[in-house]
């Protein structure tokens, strides 16, 4: 399978710990996106690359949140001190554009649960 | 915040009829895409429709673009007992990334 893949699929952590997610993209995608989603809404956009660059950032990410790809091929999505509140599915998705349009796939998720 | 309004909220049935979705947004748009999502599961990729193009379609699924409106909808003809998803719209704007509706939940019974 060549889609993206995150791991890990779930995880369970107490508030207060600090908790590391990993995204690999489709291999020829140059960028990467980090979505959250929390139980019956839509996706909301966290960050995305564009190779090792971090062009854009949403104010959902607030300082505990960052994100890294370092060689412009995997991300690490890190959440420190966790909240109740960041209990959610964490997305990540990968694009290459197709005439100057970004079709992006999606990743299984990561779900985070803080007790 | 979510750009897209969709409607309805949910929508249930049987198998053999057509499904009808609805997205709404608020600002101009380079593109509008739908997905789909499994409960619990990742998104996939339905269609894309730019801007200056007002149908699309790709087997069972049509899709509508009226940019005077600032909506589209999505049909799913002849349904099926595995099309039971959640379907959303997200709009691509200038920045590239993507901002997604509120979703509709389909049930497609047997």
């Amino acid at each position: 399978d060549t889609g993206v893949s995150q791991n890990p699929r779930h995880k369970i952590t107490k508030r207060g710990q600090n908790v590391t997610f990993r995204c690999d993209p489709i291999s020829e995608h140059n960028r990467l996106y980090w979505y959250r989603q929390t139980l019956g809404q839509g996706p909301e956009f966290l960050t995305y690359f564009q190779n090792e660059a971090q062009l854009e950032k949403s104010r959902l990410l607030s300082d505990r949140f960052s994100a890294e790809r370092p060689k412009g091929s995997f991300s690490t999505l890190e959440i420190q001190r966790t909240e109740q509140g960041d209990s959610a599915m964490y997305l990540c998705a990968s694009s290459y554009p197709n005439d100057r349009v970004y079709e992006q796939y999606f990743g299984p998720g990561t779900r985070l649960t803080v007790t | 915040s979510q750009q897209g309004e969709e409607d309805p909220q949910a929508l249930s049935i049987q198998e053999g009829e057509n499904a009808t979705m609805n997205c709404s947004y608020k600002t101009s748009i380079n593109n509008l895409q739908w997905y789909r999502q499994n409960s619990g599961r990742g998104l996939v990729h339905l269609i894309l429709i730019r801007s200056n193009e007002r149908e699309k379609h790709s087997g069972r699924l049509r899709v509508t673009l009226d940019t005077s409106k600032k909506s589209s909808s999505l049909l799913i003809t002849a349904s099926r007992a595995a099309d039971t998803a959640s379907y959303f719209c997200a709009t691509e704007h200038n920045t590239d990334k993507l901002i997604f509706g509120t979703g509709t939940r389909l049930q497609v019974f047997p």
